[in-house]
């Protein structure tokens, strides 16, 4: 079935700093990508919407010069974190719509713990 | 502004019972997914539902679909420790293919 890999899986960074994570389709063009971002005990926040080739469709009170959105190519989508603080720190995961009329497919997560 | 509701958000089951989580939306959606979430892992999918009175079964879980009362069952039969998890319904944003997750039902089945 339809693969997305998602790295890291967990990242520790210091505060100010800025973090990367990348989600690959392993098999199969993924020309769309969902961030959602999970806090503890809490749902799936859907952050933005990227669509390779083209900007970013952040949602309404996320900030896109804070989480960078890239969509180079139809296998890889990265979400950065940037000048990193405390209050990032979450489970950040992605999505992908796979090959079927209506499947998705979730990459692993990447637990993100800013100190 | 599509909103989905699950209740209820917790659930303590006994072994070998029956219990169902239900899902509300609040306006048209052509398909509705659940999911399983264990602890510090992504989602697992379970079942995609399609049209009004879809029905689809793995296992111990059923789930089902009404589209004009815009909701949807998880019904569990016989309840057995591997299910403990966070059961998450979602459905799909027409624009965009979005999808909107409900708050989560956890799940703890005791002996």
């Amino acid at each position: 079935g339809a693969v997305v890999s998602q790295h890291p899986s967990w990242v520790i960074c210091k505060s100010g700093t800025s973090v990367k994570i990348e989600c690959r389709s392993l098999d199969f063009q993924a020309t769309t990508m969902f961030w959602y971002r999970q806090f503890p005990k809490q749902s799936l926040m859907l952050m933005a919407t990227s669509n390779e080739g083209s900007k970013a469709t952040y949602e309404q009170g996320v900030e896109k010069d804070k989480f960078l959105i890239n969509h180079a190519s139809l296998t890889l989508s990265t979400l950065t974190v940037t000048s990193a603080h405390p209050e990032d720190s979450s489970f950040y995961i992605c999505s992908a719509r796979d090959r079927t009329a209506y499947g998705y497919t979730f990459g692993s997560g990447t637990r993100l713990t800013v100190v | 502004e599509l909103k989905v509701e699950q209740n209820p958000l917790f659930l303590s089951m006994q072994e070998e019972k029956n219990y169902t989580i239900y899902c509300n939306y609040s306006t048209t959606s052509d398909r509705l997914y659940w999911y399983r979430q264990d602890p510090g892992k992504s989602l697992e999918s379970l079942f995609v539902l399609l049209s009004n009175g879809a029905v689809k079964q793995e296992g111990r879980l059923m789930a089902s679909l009404d589209t004009k009362a815009r909701l949807s069952t998880l019904h569990i039969t016989a309840a057995v420790h591997d299910l403990s998890a966070t059961y998450f319904c979602a459905v799909v944003k027409n624009q965009g293919g979005k999808l909107i997750f409900g708050q989560g039902t956890e799940l703890s089945v005791k002996p």
